[in-house]
């Protein structure tokens, strides 16, 4: 069955630097997204992608945050001087179609660790 | 905006009984409904979704029901297993917009 994969699954960081987190969605897929999980807390979303452009954002989004599709298969977040606010679990997902209602299928996550 | 809450942090039951977990919903805009397993170290997986224009959903050993009147949404695991022990989310979205996740109910099932 086909998996949304994610990279690297751990990734720890110095506070105040830059990472990006990888995501390959599943291949049929046109809407990408992009969530967090602080610890013990509920999931949340941060952004969603669409035809190469953004389709919605949370407030948490900011201008620290950027993502990108550089190729036909990466889909990638990057988040800019990080804080120690940042640490949390980071989940990409993909849905297919251009219907509004389809499943978001998660990958496993990225866990960041700011120190 | 959404909010989506559960109802128990906390569900235990043994092996081979039905699991009912309860999920709140407060935007009545809302018009899609879903529920994912969360297993230790791993991402949400997709267990089945609603469309606000039904009632009830089945898949395998899961049914999902939605009542729109009190904006209430609940998932029932039949014949609960071992394997079935996770943190589930229910979540939802109106027309494509951001998934809301509601805080997980611990669903631990002891043989």
């Amino acid at each position: 069955e086909p998996e949304v994969t994610q990279t690297p699954s751990h990734q720890v960081t110095q506070m105040g630097q830059e990472v990006i987190l990888r995501c390959v969605p599943i291949s049929n897929h046109l809407y990408f997204y992009w969530y967090r999980q602080i610890l013990g807390q509920k999931v949340e979303f941060l952004v969603s992608f669409y035809n190469n452009e953004i389709s919605e954002k949370s407030e948490i989004f900011d201008d620290q945050f950027s993502v990108e599709r550089p190729d036909g298969s990466n889909f990638t977040l990057k988040i800019r001087s990080t804080k120690l606010e940042d640490s949390a679990m980071y989940f990409c997902a993909s849905s297919e179609g251009l219907s509004s209602n389809q499943p978001q299928h998660f990958g496993d996550g990225t866990r960041l660790s700011i120190l | 905006g959404e909010s989506v809450g559960l109802h128990l942090p906390t569900l235990s039951v043994q092996e081979g009984d039905n699991s009912i977990i309860n999920c709140a919903y407060s935007n009545s805009a809302s018009d899609y409904f879903i529920w994912y397993k969360q297993e230790s170290g791993k991402g949400p997986q997709f267990i089945i979704d609603i469309r606000s224009n039904m009632d009830k959903r089945q898949g395998q050993r899961v049914t999902v029901l939605l009542n729109k009147t009190v904006k209430h949404l609940s998932l029932q695991i039949a014949a609960t297993q071992p394997g079935d022990s996770a943190v589930y989310f229910c979540a939802a979205n109106q027309a494509g917009t951001a998934l809301i996740f509601g805080k997980g109910t611990t669903l631990s099932v002891s043989s």
